[in-house]
């Protein structure tokens, strides 16, 4: 099954700054990869994510890219601000055969702290 | 507001006894997935339903169960509970049954084992 790596576990940067997150894969098949995040005690919600046919996305100060080769993708924060503390957890996803069910399998997730 | 909604928000109790917990997607998800999040811990998937039938499961236990009803509302029943199963529950909700669409996650039942 899909196996999907984090890093790094931890991260503090000054308001501000970037921030960037990455992610791993193992299923060459996964073509869908998705971003949620969660904020301390509220459940995970999704900020952006991206197709195998696409290499790069943006909405904002978030973008997130993909490098299907290297099965490799990641989350990029510019400017970051306090409200961006949280923790963010990538996704990966096989594409759908049809009649079967696929699922999603999350890394073990960045806590994004971000200091005035 | 994602439109899931879970029952009960918190939830004590002493090993070995049995629990249930209950989710209602938003209106139109035919898909519903439970996941298990242990303190500091990622999203564990436990088990997939949609329109009423499994589709996929995870790392789910035998002491863990789950089923689907007619109206689309979910209950995952937890049973000879252990200090390990102390976490928090979440269900999500999506339109489709494939991985590749946006799941809606409820605000999570928190379980304490003691």
């Amino acid at each position: 099954g899909e196996n999907v790596e984090q890093h790094p576990s931890t991260l503090s940067v000054q308001e501000g700054d970037s921030a960037v997150i990455k992610c791993t894969y193992s299923d060459s098949a996964s073509n869908y990869f998705p971003w949620y995040k969660q904020e301390l005690g509220k459940r995970p919600q999704l900020i952006i994510d991206i197709r195998s046919n696409v290499g790069e996305k943006k909405d904002q100060r978030i973008a997130v890219t993909l490098n299907k080769t290297a099965k490799h993708f990641s989350l990029h924060i510019t400017e970051t601000q306090p409200e961006d503390s949280a923790v963010y957890f990538c996704a990966a996803s096989p594409r759908p055969i049809t009649g079967t069910a696929s699922k999603l399998t999350f890394g073990t997730g960045t806590r994004l702290q971000v200091t005035l | 507001d994602s439109g899931v909604t879970q029952t009960p928000k918190h939830l004590i109790t002493a090993t070995g006894q049995r629990v249930t917990l209950r989710c209602s997607p938003r209106s139109g998800d035919l898909s519903v997935y439970w996941y298990q999040q242990s303190l500091d811990q990622g999203l564990q998937f436990l088990i997939q339903y949609y329109n009423g039938e499994e589709r996929a499961k995870g790392n789910i236990l035998e002491r863990f169960s789950a089923q689907q009803f007619p109206d689309l509302h979910s209950e995952l029943n937890l049973s000879s509970l252990e200090l390990g199963d102390s976490a928090l529950y979440f269900c999500a909700s999506s339109v489709a049954y494939t991985g590749d669409n946006e799941q809606f996650f409820g605000p999570g039942t928190r379980l304490t084992v003691l």
